[in-house]
């Protein structure tokens, strides 16, 4: 079974700090890992994925997220908040076996930005 | 830009009654998913399905959902007789390829209430 689980459910960073937003996953298998934003009554929008290679990955909106396998990570950053920034984020993990597309996703991380 | 539409985006029903939730996923992907999130939890996988035929379904999906493809473009969700429990927002997401990182698009989601 795949799980995430994100560290903090409310992040707060002043506008043009660095945002960082934590994920951490299991899987018994190689991962395909995602972040996903939800807007206020919207639906959830790509920001980035790792599925293989390089293990930067550049999203966006200026996002980017580092997969770390030695220590089960995929944190997502953001050297300089905006004010559009504001939202929820969800991380996800999805793998293979017979569950090829099924995402499983994280409880989710709202982002204050501060003026 | 295409994208998945989902109608209608709020409903509410009695408790007891039928429900369908309906999703227009984009035009030429062939795998289509549907996600809950209770207020406050997790988004949570409910069930995928490809070439008219669920391919997976979580524990969630019991024997008062189903789900279907009626005329080549909508694909929906039914609840036969919904339960207090059954509020939630449900997202309907579609992919081209199915499977191997490839990007789920979600749509605005429908906010289920009921009563």
């Amino acid at each position: 079974a795949q799980s995430v689980t994100q560290l903090g459910s409310h992040v707060s960073v002043s506008e043009g700090a660095l945002v960082l937003l934590r994920c951490n996953y299991s899987s018994s298998v190689p991962p395909y890992l995602f972040w996903y934003v939800q807007y206020p009554n919207q639906g959830l929008q790509l920001l980035l994925k790792y599925t293989t290679g390089a293990t930067l990955v550049k999203g966006i909106n200026g996002f980017e997220a580092e997969f770390k396998k030695s220590e089960t990570s995929f944190h997502l950053t953001k050297p300089s908040a905006h004010m559009s920034d504001a939202a929820e984020y969800f991380c996800a993990v999805s793998g293979g076996g017979t569950s090829y597309g099924k995402l499983t996703f994280g409880q989710g991380t709202i982002l204050t930005v501060h003026p | 830009e295409p994208e998945v539409t989902q109608t209608p985006s709020h409903q509410v029903t009695q408790m007891g009654q039928e429900v369908i939730l309906r999703c227009v996923p984009i035009s030429n992907h062939l795998y289509f998913y549907w996600y809950r999130q209770i207020l406050g939890q997790k988004v949570e996988f409910l069930v995928s399905f490809y070439n008219n035929e669920i391919s997976e379904k979580s524990e969630i999906f019991d024997d008062q959902f189903s789900v279907e493809r009626p005329d080549g473009s909508n694909f929906t969700l039914k609840i036969r007789s919904t339960k207090l429990e059954d509020s939630a927002m449900y997202f309907c997401a579609s992919e081209l390829a199915g499977g191997k990182g490839d990007t789920q698009y979600f749509g605005p989601g429908t906010r289920l209430t009921v009563l």
